[in-house]
């Protein structure tokens, strides 16, 4: 089951702040978050693991919520780099391997 | 290290027609998989692997077939084309289920 993702889209302007949600109706081992532009692949931004830990990655950071099975992709003063499609996958507990299940994705666009 | 090598880039089939979709990694990576995306609908699993000789199916693996006899390689075989099957596929690999490293994408048609 794929996870839910929102919002759908988001438009930004240039330093606003941004929240992207990702919510699951199983038990979660982790949570990972992509980001993916126009006509490429999409490239990873962080893995959290359950445990509720709180990762960052310059202005992008991630927190887990083991209990409600949510995580939340925060970004901070975005910018321009920003804009593309974030992706958070999903990987069940007590499955032994890798499976991972990724969410619909949220457009995000950063203007000037 | 070239990371992920998908081929075909791009591949138009008609109905009916079988062929395979070509990855390799040479990151020694023990994790392979296949997703395919559709507008609005994400990435979704076709088919993965833990390791050569052992694989497994995803969430839409009607369809396709995986086979995987070295570590490097992941082909991903489209036995009898349909229209449905007009995607953009992505082959993704990974250590010890950390971070997926995405090949390029292969944009299939079927007409």
């Amino acid at each position: 089951q794929q996870p839910v993702q929102s919002p759908q889209a988001v438009i930004l302007r240039e330093g606003e702040d941004a929240v992207i949600n990702c919510s699951s109706s199983k038990a979660l081992y982790s949570v990972h978050w992509y980001r993916q532009k126009h006509g490429e692949a999409p490239v990873f931004l962080m893995i959290l693991l359950k445990g509720g830990e709180q990762k960052g990655h310059d202005k992008i950071s991630a927190s887990f919520n083991e209990k409600k099975q949510q995580s939340s992709l925060y970004l901070t003063a975005s910018q321009l780099s920003y804009s593309g499609t974030y992706f958070c996958g999903t990987e069940r507990a007590n499955t032994g391997f890798q499976k991972l299940v990724f969410g619909t994705g949220t457009r995000l666009l950063v203007s000037p | 290290n070239a990371g992920v090598t998908q081929t075909p880039k791009f591949q138009v089939l008609k109905t009916g027609q079988s062929m395979t979709l070509q990855c390799a990694q040479d990151m020694n990576h023990e994790y392979m998989s296949w997703y395919r995306q559709d507008p609005g609908m994400g990435l979704r699993l076709i088919h993965y692997s833990v390791g050569a000789g052992i694989t497994d199916q995803g969430e839409v693996p009607n369809g396709y077939n995986v086979s995987r006899s070295t570590t490097e390689d992941f082909p991903l075989r489209l036995l009898s084309a349909a229209p449905s099957q007009t995607s953009v596929y992505f082959c993704a690999s990974s250590y010890g289920g950390g971070e997926l490293f995405f090949g390029e994408g292969s944009r299939l048609t079927v007409l």
